[in-house]
């Protein structure tokens, strides 16, 4: 079946404008996660929407960084007025339900969007 | 302390050998453990989950798992060139059941 899909997979923009990144996670998958991965470094945690639960954003590294789900789809990343420092690899998860067992926690993948501010 | 700890190496192995990389968590609530590889460029992908102590073997790969001394590695065996990439581990925290938490991962290299 389908993967994870994201778009765009590039995207540049002057410092000072705001960018929407989109994740499509993969059919019947609750969880989505949003991570940021700066050159050669680490994941770091943003988001975690589950369900209709109240989503974890406490990995939101500022009031510039909103994110929504519709329900169990589509989930939109926001960054408002960009900075250099926001220029990395952004990538989106999705896994099962976490009532599956512990297995439904294993995480797949999008090909992310890589963001360059300039 | 971070909540999930790699060397970052890199680990340099003779192709044939077996690698070894480890981890280690802060959470002693954590009960899932994953491995994830990723190649330069590439986004993450599942190779190994482990939720019990001891051991779990897939092909080449065997995860370990030591809850009271919140330890988890993985185990590659004849070891491949194909298998240099970066490898991620990730713990989900006990606060929140499904967040998962990555280290910053370990570079493997395999030398011909």
């Amino acid at each position: 079946g389908a993967g994870v899909s994201q778009s765009p997979s590039n995207k540049v923009t002057e410092k000072g404008k705001d960018v929407e990144l989109r994740c499509d996670p993969i059919s019947g998958h609750t969880a989505l996660y949003w991570y940021r991965q700066r050159l050669g470094q680490g994941l770091e945690f943003l988001i975690y929407f589950q369900g209709n639960s109240a989503p974890d954003k406490s990995g939101l590294p500022s009031d510039r960084f909103s994110a929504e789900r519709t329900g169990e789809s589509v989930s939109t990343l926001t960054i408002q007025r960009t900075q250099q420092e926001d220029s990395a690899v952004y990538l989106c998860a999705s896994s099962l339900d976490e009532s599956v067992g512990a297995g439904g926690r294993e995480q797949y993948f999008g090909p992310g969007t890589r963001l360059t501010v300039t | 302390q971070k909540e999930v700890e790699q060397n970052s190496g890199p680990l340099s192995v003779p192709e044939g050998a077996i690698a070894s990389l480890n981890c280690t968590y802060s959470d002693r609530g954590s009960q899932s453990f994953f491995w994830y590889r990723q190649y330069s460029g590439k986004s993450p992908e599942l190779i190994m989950s482990i939720y019990s102590n001891g051991d779990k073997e897939d092909g080449r790969f065997t995860a370990q798992l030591n809850k009271a001394s919140q330890y988890v590695s993985l185990l590659i065996r004849d070891s491949q060139p194909s298998d240099s990439a970066t490898y991620l581990c990730a713990v989900n925290a006990y606060s929140s059941a499904s967040k998962i938490i990555f280290g910053s991962g370990t570079r493997l290299s395999i030398r011909p």
